[in-house]
């Protein structure tokens, strides 16, 4: 079965300020991709980024990046020069490529970033 | 390209009642996800649909609740004799097949 942990129910952050969220997953499977994405005040679900398993680099979005490490099953967001436009829950999910297609969410992080 | 849609964004039923929320799917998308969101949780799997078929529906309730994606027209998730319970935020997601989901804007649901 797929699970999906993020243990920061909450952070805080200047703006201009650099911020690490973390998740964990667990998964037997070796196809899979893993998700970041935000949930503004609005509810509206936005992609931040994508990586998949197979991949070793880490990938990058502008200001968003992230820590993919595949043995221990973790991986982490950075959005670095952080904006009050940044303010929203973050959610990490996975994906098994093959099979269902559901996407399993963790619990989520509500980041706000303080001016 | 419209993005995937959803209605309504809010509806209100009285306990007892029947919701019918409806997604369509963005063009050329053959794939549509439920999912459901209780507050100040995360997304809940609830269905996976392809036209005509549903394909998982290990997430849904076993009772009251149904989903279906006709060959025309929107994919309907329906909830008969809402209770309390079931006041969540309803996400649609659409996709081609093996790649990314993109999310509807939602449907609140609220049962007094």
């Amino acid at each position: 079965a797929q699970t999906v942990t993020q243990s920061q129910p909450e952070m805080s952050v200047q703006e201009a300020e650099t911020v690490t969220l973390s998740c964990t997953y667990d998964t037997s499977e070796n196809n899979y991709y893993l998700f970041w994405y935000k949930q503004p005040p609005s509810r509206q679900m936005i992609l931040v980024i994508r990586q998949e398993a197979y991949k070793q680099q880490n990938a990058t979005e502008n200001r968003f990046s992230v820590n993919f490490q595949k043995a221990a099953k973790s991986f982490s967001l950075k959005i670095s020069d952080s904006q009050l436009g940044d303010t929203a829950m973050y959610f990490c999910a996975s994906l098994i490529i093959q099979g269902a297609q559901k996407l399993v969410f963790g619990q989520g992080t509500r980041l706000t970033i303080n001016p | 390209n419209a993005g995937v849609m959803q209605n309504p964004r809010h509806l209100v039923r009285r306990r007892g009642q029947e919701a019918r929320l409806r997604c369509s799917p963005m063009k050329g998308h053959s794939h549509v996800y439920w999912y459901r969101q209780l507050p100040e949780e995360g997304l809940k799997f609830m269905v996976y649909l392809q036209k005509e078929n549903i394909i998982d529906e290990s997430g849904m309730p076993k009772e009251r609740f149904s989903a279906e994606f006709p060959k025309e027209g929107p994919s309907i998730l329906r909830i008969q004799q809402v209770v309390r319970g079931d006041s969540a935020a309803y996400f649609c997601a659409s996709s081609p097949p093996l790649s990314e989901q993109f999310f509807g804007p939602g449907t609140r649901l609220t049962v007094l």
